[in-house]
């Protein structure tokens, strides 16, 4: 079946520092991915998604490129600041995009100042 | 334009009761989701809704949860009889067919 797995469950960084969180998946269909994104007590909010094998994809500072050769999407930014300390999840869906989301378990990020 | 709606925010039941969470998704949304979310388990799909019709329901949570979508701005999810383990935040979300993903704030449930 689809799944989606995220290695790291609590990464912290000091401000300023770049970050990546892990993200890599299997499905036997055409892969859509996504990150999202979830403030303390909000909902989640898409980050970014793509379904286009090597097109790096950015939004707020933070990228991703989808490598289908190593199924993987990892979420990157050159200099975390402490607004971004969220749960961040990687999601996947079918290649027609109908369906549903298949989640990884999340990574926490906390930026300290 | 509304987002996703939620009530109530915050539930706390007695083991044993049924309680019955509500959910308006964005208008004109035709896919429409139930997860529940712990820190352990991460998100897990309850049910899936397309047009009206149930796509997937969660194996693991047939027995006691039964969500239904009365019409197409609303969907509820019931849990009957709650038990202490279901404790967390349940979420509601709605999409296009291959649009974005809409999240309402969730319901958080506290059963004791």
């Amino acid at each position: 079946g689809d799944s989606v797995t995220q290695t790291e469950g609590l990464v912290t960084l000091t401000k300023g520092l770049p970050v990546m969180l892990n993200c890599t998946y299997q499905t036997t269909y055409s892969p859509f991915l996504f990150w999202y994104v979830q403030h303390l007590n909000e909902a989640p909010k898409l980050l970014l998604k793509s379904s286009t094998d090597n097109k790096r994809t950015e939004h707020q500072g933070f990228y991703a490129t989808l490598h289908k050769s190593s199924s993987s999407f990892h979420l990157q930014k050159s200099s975390v600041q402490l607004s971004d300390s969220a749960l961040y999840f990687c999601a996947l869906k079918r290649g027609s995009a109908l369906g549903r989301l298949h989640f990884g378990a999340g990574t926490q990020l906390i930026v300290i100042p | 334009d509304a987002g996703v709606t939620q009530t109530p925010r915050h539930e706390v039941a007695e083991k044993g009761q049924t309680i019955i969470l509500k959910c308006e998704p964005v208008s004109g949304h035709n896919d429409l989701f139930w997860y529940r979310q712990t820190k352990i388990q991460g998100l897990e799909l309850l049910s899936y809704f397309r047009s009206k019709s149930l796509m997937e329901d969660g194996g693991a949570f047939k027995d006691r949860f039964k969500a239904e979508m009365l019409n197409s701005s609303f969907s509820t999810l019931k849990i009957q009889p709650t038990e202490p383990k279901d404790s967390a935040v349940y979420l509601c979300a709605s999409s296009l067919a291959k649009g974005e993903v809409f999240f309402g704030k969730g319901t958080r449930l506290t059963v004791v």
